[in-house]
C-alpha cells in the first residue's frame, strides 16, 4: 500500500525556473492538498482539491498552480521559483474520515 | 493572527514520565482537533483526534483532553518512551472540512533514556 507518493524528494532550482512537484495517492481519496513547512513553523496550506476538476486556494497560494485531472494525481507547479519558496512541501489526502495522510515530503531549495 | 498556537517549542522529559503537550486555538468554528507526529525527513503521521462533543479521547499511551471553554487541548503521553521523541503538531478544523486543517508550529519532544 503506497499511500501518498511525492516526487522528487530533493530539488535545487535557480531563481526564475519553473518545476512541478508530483503527488499521487492510491487510496481513492477525493480530498487532496499541498502544504509547505518552513523551519520552526507549522504546515501552511497552499492549495487543495475536493475532487477531480475542483481546486481552491489555501492560506499561501501565491506563486503556485495546481490542477486535478484525475482522482489519483495532484501536481503542484511553481511558475517562477523564488528563494522565498525554499521549503519542504507535503502532499496530503483525506478519505471519508477526517484523518489526513501525508507524503514523505519534497525538499526544495531555490538559489 | 495565528489561530492555532503551540506555545512551547520544545519539551524534554525522562523516560517513563508523563509528557504533556499543549495547544490553544482562537477560532470558535473549530470543532475537530488532531495531533500529528513527525520524525525528521518524514511526513507527519496521524496520532489521535478528538471532536468537540467529547472532552477526552484515549488510545493506548496517548490521551487528548479538550477544554472548549478555554479553547485549549493537551496531549498526554504516559509513559514516555525514547521512540516518542519527535515533533508534535496540533491541528484544528471544522469537522465538515477536516482536510483544510490549521496547524500549530509544533513542539519538539525529547524523551531521555
Amino acid at each position: 500500500n503506497a499511500g501518498v507518493t511525492q516526487t522528487p524528494k530533493f530539488q535545487v532550482l535557480k531563481t526564475g525556473q519553473s518545476m512541478t512537484l508530483q503527488c499521487a495517492q492510491d487510496m481513492n481519496h477525493e480530498y487532496m492538498s499541498w502544504y509547505r513547512q518552513d523551519p520552526g513553523m507549522g504546515l501552511r496550506l497552499i492549495h487543495y482539491s475536493v475532487g477531480a476538476g475542483i481546486t481552491d486556494q489555501g492560506e499561501v497560494p501565491n506563486g503556485y498552480n495546481v490542477s486535478r485531472s484525475t482522482t489519483e494525481d495532484f501536481p503542484l507547479r511553481l511558475l517562477s521559483a523564488a528563494p522565498s519558496q525554499t521549503s519542504v512541501y507535503f502532499c496530503a489526502s483525506r478519505g471519508s474520515g477526517n484523518t489526513i495522510y501525508f507524503g514523505e515530503g519534497s525538499w526544495l531549495t531555490v538559489v | 493572527d495565528q489561530q492555532v498556537k503551540q506555545n512551547s517549542p520544545s519539551l524534554s522529559v525522562q523516560e517513563g514520565r508523563i509528557s504533556i503537550l499543549n495547544c490553544d486555538y482562537t477560532n470558535s468554528m473549530f470543532d475537530y482537533f488532531l495531533w500529528y507526529k513527525k520524525y525528521p525527513a518524514e511526513g507527519p503521521t496521524f496520532l489521535i483526534s478528538i471532536s468537540s462533543i467529547k472532552d477526552k479521547n484515549e488510545d493506548g499511551r496517548f490521551t487528548v483532553f479538550l477544554n472548549k471553554s478555554a479553547k485549549h487541548l493537551s496531549l498526554h503521553i504516559v509513559p514516555s518512551q525514547p521512540g516518542d521523541s519527535a515533533v508534535y503538531f496540533c491541528a484544528a478544523s471544522a469537522f465538515s472540512n477536516a482536510g483544510k486543517s490549521t496547524f500549530g508550529d509544533g513542539t519538539t519532544l525529547t524523551v531521555k533514556p
